[in-house]
This record gives structure tokens, sequence and C-alpha cells, in this order.
């Protein structure tokens, strides 16, 4: 399984965008990217996944390059509800994989 | 609102007894994994079923973890005896592995557990 590598924490001020890269130099051919985002005393949950160039949804964008060996979660001007843990994840869950979670990035957004 | 719901929510026991976790996963959905998480390990994956049958649950200590799916509307996790080192937050994911699916799993909101 790809191992990831994110910064520990990282802080913000509201209306800022906030890009957190996650490096993932042994991602595979069938490897998937996957964020989550866990809010004190929650469960994890999912904010987006892609496989190479650009995916956006409602919460956030999802920037991989061509080797594909990190991508950039981008958050649009975060707020102090933004204040969470994001987790960067590889996997081959999308052909029967299991989830592994890395140490996540810890966002700190500040009034 | 379809959701994984995790009982007990809360959990305080002492030592050498018997603990378990009852999750119940999104209906349809064909995959289950239980997790821990702690302050210093993070998020574990202890164990994962596909379509009720365990995959891998090579995450749990073997001698007082077990994990089963009865059917397919219930996932337990057992730990008999409990320990301190037990103490934790155990959460519960259902996901559905499709072709074409996003391959999101949906968390339930853990169940606290403390061993005295």
């Amino acid at each position: 399984l790809a191992k990831t590598t994110q910064p520990i924490s990282m802080d913000s001020y509201e209306g800022q965008e906030v890009n957190i890269t996650c490096s993932h130099n042994n991602i595979a051919t069938n490897d998937y990217i996957t964020w989550y985002q866990q809010f004190p005393s929650q469960g994890p949950r999912f904010i987006i996944q892609g496989y190479k160039t650009k995916v956006t949804n409602e919460v956030a964008s999802l920037f991989i390059p061509a080797d594909r060996k990190s991508s950039t979660l981008s958050l649009p001007r975060v707020s102090l509800s933004d204040t969470a843990v994001y987790y960067c994840l590889v996997d081959l869950y999308n052909q029967g994989g299991k989830l592994i979670f890395g140490q996540g990035t810890e966002l700190s957004v500040k009034p | 609102d379809a959701r994984v719901t995790q009982t007990p929510r809360h959990k305080v026991t002492e030592m050498g007894q018997e603990v378990t976790m009852r999750c119940q996963p999104i209906l349809g959905h064909n995959t289950v994994f239980w997790y821990r998480q702690t302050m210093m390990q993070g998020l574990e994956l202890l164990a994962y079923f596909r379509n009720r049958a365990p995959l891998d649950d090579s995450g749990m200590p073997k001698d007082r973890f077990s994990a089963e799916m009865p059917d397919a509307t219930l996932a337990t996790l057992k730990i008999q005896p409990s320990e301190p080192r037990d103490s934790a937050v155990y959460f519960c994911a259902s996901g559905l592995l499709a072709p074409a699916n996003t391959g999101e799993l949906f968390f339930g909101e853990g169940s606290r557990l403390t061993v005295l």
C-alpha cells in the first residue's frame, strides 16, 4: 500500500484559501487518492476523491499532477468550522483494497 | 438519512471484563470496517469484511479481539478479556464497493471505551 506524507499541522485565517499537499511517491497505477475530514468526537467524513488532473465538488478541489506522486486538497475561503484533521489516503479500495489512514493534517482556522 | 449506527456510544468497564461493540451498517452496503483511534496511534484498521466475509483482521490482537458479521445488518467487535490499553474510540464504517462507485466510506459516531 502506498505510504502518504502530509504536514502534521497547518494554521490559517478565516476567508483564506488553504492548500494541503500530500506526498505519495509509491502510488500504484490502480490507486485512487481520497481525502477525509474528521472533527473532534466524530468519525471521518469523505471529502473528495480523484485519480488524475483536477476534481471539484461543492466542498473542495483536488489537484493531481501528471506523475500522481502528490496531490493537493484545496479548501476555498475557510471558516472556523473547517478546523479539523484532514487525511489523505491512496488505496485500491475501488478495486477491493483496504483503507489505511495516516497521521493526517490538523488544520486550525483562526478568526 | 442513512447512517452507520454504533452501540454503545460510551462504555466504562474494568480490566478483565468482556466488551462487545455493535455496528449497524447502512442498508445495502457490502463492506464494513472496524477502526480504533487513540491519540498515540491515530486511526488503526482492525478488521474489514466484504459481503459478510472477513477479508483482513491482521490489525487485531488475535488473542483477545474478535470481529464477526452474523448478518448483513450487524457487525460486532468483541474484546475478551479487556485491558486498560484497549481504551480508545472504536469506529465502524460501511461502504458500497461497486463498479464506478467512489468508494466512499461512511463512519459511525464511534464507541468510546474506557477500561479501568
